[in-house]
């Protein structure tokens, strides 16, 4: 049974900082990886799909990477702004399309 | 991207009333949708897969009398949380998407029991 694990739950740092969050898995046999990003009371909002084949993915200010074999993945935000401040959660696919999810980590950026 | 709508985003009903939230797929054919709810400061917890034309398959200790799932259509599933008692207060989430894709969710329905 796959496990994702986020450490650590919370997150606060001064604005402009470049930080990395970070997302282990259990069972390296995932279709995909995916962060998205969840504001208090909200639905998710996708960020990036790294498919297995692929190490990272790009866009913005966002960089994921990913390491099956390790079981990591890891977000990378350049640069943070208090806009940043949410939960981001990680989530494995497997081959049934079930997504198993971290807890989150909430991040607070201070002005 | 693709948008999943989610409908009410937030209810309060009585105990012992029924409750329907709907997931409509807006721009794509889902022929399988996913369910989930959240607790306060928890993870997000699949409870059913949703299969247009067929019937639901429920995860492990989901009661699936309790939580009626219908996938009529390839763009609309519904779930009915009956008989509603107060511990099914929570968020319930869902989603669209396959392994090849990434998912896209519903905005999500904050349903609360009295």
């Amino acid at each position: 049974k796959q496990e994702v694990t986020q450490i650590p739950a919370a997150l606060s740092v001064p604005e402009g900082e470049n930080l990395v969050l970070n997302c282990s898995f259990t069972d390296s046999a995932i279709y995909n990886l995916q962060w998205f990003r969840q504001d208090p009371g909200k639905g998710l909002t996708s960020l990036l799909l790294i498919q297995s084949s692929q190490r990272e993915q790009t866009s913005g200010r966002l960089n994921a990477s990913l390491d099956k074999s390790s079981g990591r993945s890891t977000l990378y935000i350049a640069a943070s702004q208090p806009g940043d401040s949410a939960t981001y959660l990680c989530a494995a696919t497997g081959a049934n399309s079930k997504l198993t999810f971290g807890k989150g980590i909430t991040l607070s950026v201070r002005p | 991207g693709a948008v999943v709508s989610q409908h009410p985003s937030r209810v309060i009903c009585k105990s012992g009333t029924s409750v329907k939230i709907e997931c409509r797929s807006l721009d794509f054919q889902a022929t399988t949708m996913f369910w989930y709810r959240q607790f306060p400061k928890q993870s997000l917890m699949l409870m059913a897969t949703s299969n247009e034309g067929s019937k639901a398959t429920y995860e492990q200790g989901v009661e699936k009398d309790k939580f009626l799932i219908n996938h009529a259509s390839l763009t609309l599933s519904t779930l009915t949380v009956t008989s509603a008692h107060p511990e099914d207060s929570s968020f319930y989430i869902c989603s669209a998407g396959d392994r090849y894709t990434e998912a896209f969710f519903g905005q999500g329905t904050r349903l609360t029991v009295v």
